[in-house]
């Protein structure tokens, strides 16, 4: 069964920096998108970023472009998420998520999501 | 601010049939998908494209769309419906390739 899981969160001071990783099963990962998406606490959802199937095309959301990177290692089945000068608002649970469709048919679609990793930043 | 708007809060009877909406100009060009979130559970996604489900949501679960705006309908709402709802779409407006809505909490009474 597909799974996705997420670890590297935890407390940092602004302006530091942290790195994610989804680690993910059961399907074959380099065929298919992924994103990061976070959501600050008691807010909604907010895309931060996506990766093209074939690593190709790095996409990100304003609020973020230019501090995060995000990469992938079909090796070993892995996403990842570089963040350099976090600020306080960029306090939230990220997830990661499989896009639905091979090959970035549409891309915004995610089928499979992991259950998040905690980001805090604060002094 | 989102470009994908939603209305925050939605109530519906047990077992009556609610409409949740999303309203964006990227709707105009990419259907939406929508997501149900449960408090402390990753987005779970419920209907996307035209008409499609993915396996082992109920069927109660629709969605259409006209023009720049997209509906999810819960048709015989149930007691386990109870979340927040979120769509998304490939974004057309502020140079992003993905944009979700604001979400609605729905409440079944």
């Amino acid at each position: 069964q597909v799974q996705l899981g997420e670890s590297g969160g935890g407390v940092v001071q602004p302006g530091g920096s942290l790195r994610l990783s989804c680690a993910t099963s059961g399907f074959t990962f380099r065929n298919y998108g992924m994103h990061w998406v976070r959501q600050a606490p008691g807010k909604g959802l907010e895309w931060v970023s996506f990766i093209r199937f074939d690593g190709s095309n790095q996409y990100y959301s304003n609020s973020v472009k230019g501090r995060f990177t995000i990469s992938r290692d079909d090796s070993r089945n892995t996403l990842y998420l570089q963040m350099s000068g976090l600020r306080l608002e960029d306090t939230a649970v990220y997830y990661c998520a499989k896009t639905l469709d091979a090959y970035d048919t549409s891309g915004h679609e995610s089928d499979y999501w992991g259950q998040g990793t905690l980001v805090i930043v604060s002094s | 601010s989102s470009e994908l708007t939603q209305v925050p809060a939605v109530s519906v009877a047990l077992g009556q049939t609610v409409r949740i909406t999303c309203q964006g100009d990227s709707l105009r060009t990419y259907y939406a998908s929508w997501y149900q979130q449960k408090p402390g559970q990753a987005p779970l996604l419920v209907f996307y494209g035209k008409d499609s489900r993915p396996s082992g949501i109920p069927d109660r679960f629709s969605g259409s769309s006209s023009g720049n705006t997209a509906s999810l309908t819960i048709t015989g709402a149930q007691a386990e419906d109870e979340a927040d709802y979120y769509c998304n779409s490939r974004d057309t407006t502020a140079n992003q390739f993905v944009v979700f809505g604001g979400g609605t909490k729905l409440t079944v009474l």
